[in-house]
């Protein structure tokens, strides 16, 4: 599993855009980059996944460069509900592929 | 989206005694069940990987005696920790993997040992 390297600490004003770095440098071939967040005291949510093509859904988008070392999540219009700890993972697509989630990022959204 | 559920939520336990937590997927069948553990103001760390009808795999320096894992169903995990100790208290998240797809995460138990 490919480890992630993600900032400790952000923070957006409220109706910005957040945007969210990750390095994931010795990502293989077949491995997917997931993001998921986690409010205070609760279980991780998904949010995104992505192979090598920009993803997007209600949520957030996804950016992966083309050569796959990093991605960038972003959330277009940042409201105080967003504020959490972002992780982004990298693993493979296949039954019991584990998830090792990294450090995080804790995103602060300020008023 | 898949729900998964977690009971207990809270659980308090004197030091010594055992403790079960289950983690359900709700409206969905998991090929796959996770649990991790995560410590105050730390991220989620992996202890196991358990499939329906098998014995699940733990992640190095998980004593798999000290954390039971029965997968007993497609919708049912259990984990159990045995003869907790304080150092157990941790919050303890499950979640469920349909087919080949995400991870769906449970709510969380947070276990306290006295």
């Amino acid at each position: 599993d490919a480890k992630t390297t993600q900032p400790t600490s952000m923070d957006c004003a409220e109706g910005r855009a957040a945007n969210l770095p990750c390095n994931h440098s010795t990502i293989s071939g077949n491995e997917y980059v997931y993001w998921y967040r986690q409010i205070h005291s609760q279980g991780p949510q998904y949010i995104i996944h992505g192979l090598k093509n920009n993803e997007t859904n209600e949520m957030a988008s996804l950016i992966i460069t083309e050569d796959r070392k990093s991605s960038t999540l972003i959330l277009p219009h940042a409201t105080l509900r967003d504020t959490a700890v972002y992780y982004c993972c990298a693993s493979g697509y296949s039954s019991a592929s584990k998830i090792i989630f990294g450090s995080g990022t804790r995103l602060s959204i300020r008023p | 989206g898949a729900v998964v559920s977690q009971h207990p939520s809270r659980v308090i336990c004197k030091s010594g005694t055992s403790v079960k937590i289950e983690c359900r997927s709700l409206d969905f069948q998991a090929t796959t069940m996770f649990w991790y553990r995560q410590f105050p103001k730390q991220s989620l760390m992996l202890m196991a990987t358990s499939n329906e009808g098998s014995k699940a795999t733990y992640e190095q320096g998980v004593e798999k005696d000290k954390f039971l894992i029965n997968h007993a169903s497609l919708t049912l995990s259990t984990l159990t920790v045995t003869s907790a100790h304080p150092e157990d208290s941790s919050f303890y998240i499950c979640s469920a993997q349909v087919g080949s797809y995400e991870q769906y995460f449970g709510p969380g138990t947070r276990l306290t040992v006295t």
